[in-house]
């Protein structure tokens, strides 16, 4: 089985702080994607990766940063945390076709306080 | 733009009853991927199915058929013989390509919360 990995499932930073997201997965996926989801909006692609160290923005990038040194690894950056960006943080992987399903990991609610 | 639009937040369905979740999407691309997933309050992200853009056929996986409708970039969800476990958010969602050699981003609508009663 697919299995994606979320380094914390709750996670409390203080505004200003630097945070790091972390996702792996075990499947050599090519492709891996970070979202927040917000009550009513849905899951909003925060970036996605498409190869080691090769990045596309999503819809929501300003105040994210993301990093890709490792196949299985995808970290997402929050430069200096705002109140604004707590949410639940969900990471994907797929292969890299258009025909084949994302894989999730089971989700990181940070709180920025 | 929306990429992908789901235009009932909330639905009700009796126990038994089928029922129809609208999706429609926007995309200038010929090859692409619909996907529906369902996300309980557990909070996992479950994969229900699949519709590719060259299929003719309409996708069918168990009691989840998807109505494939592409001149009107409709790709709404039905499900048959409601149960209980079925209330839960469902999503659907799009694969398109970025560009050249640039993979294909996945990208979802905003949900609609299905609540089966008995």
């Amino acid at each position: 089985d697919v299995k994606v990995t979320q380094s914390s499932r709750y996670l409390v930073k203080r505004t200003g702080e630097k945070v790091f997201l972390e996702c792996v997965q075990d499947m050599d996926h090519e492709n891996m994607f970070w979202y927040r989801q917000d009550p009513g909006l849905g899951l909003r692609l925060i970036y996605f990766s498409y190869d080691v160290k090769m990045k596309e923005k999503g819809d929501i990038p300003e105040g994210y940063s993301v990093s890709r040194e490792k196949k299985e690894r995808f970290s997402l950056i929050l430069e200096s945390a705002s109140t604004n960006q707590t949410s639940m943080y969900l990471c994907a992987s797929s292969l890299g076709t258009a025909d084949t399903e994302a894989f999730f990991g089971q989700g990181t609610r940070l709180t920025v306080v | 733009a929306q990429k992908i639009t789901q235009t009932q937040p909330g639905m009700f369905v009796q126990e038994k009853e089928a029922v129809t979740l609208d999706c429609t999407y926007d995309t200038s691309d010929q090859s692409y991927g619909l996907f529906w997933y369902k996300q309980p309050s557990s909070g996992e992200m479950i994969f229900l199915i699949y519709q590719g853009s060259y299929d003719e056929q309409n996708a069918t996986e168990g009691r989840y058929s998807l109505n494939f409708q592409k001149a009107r970039k409709s790709a709404n969800l039905v499900i048959s013989a409601s149960q209980l476990g079925d209330s839960a958010m469902y999503f659907c969602a799009m694969r398109e390509a970025q560009g050249d050699n640039s993979g294909y981003a996945l990208n979802f609508g905003k949900g609609t919360s299905l609540l089966v009663t008995p």
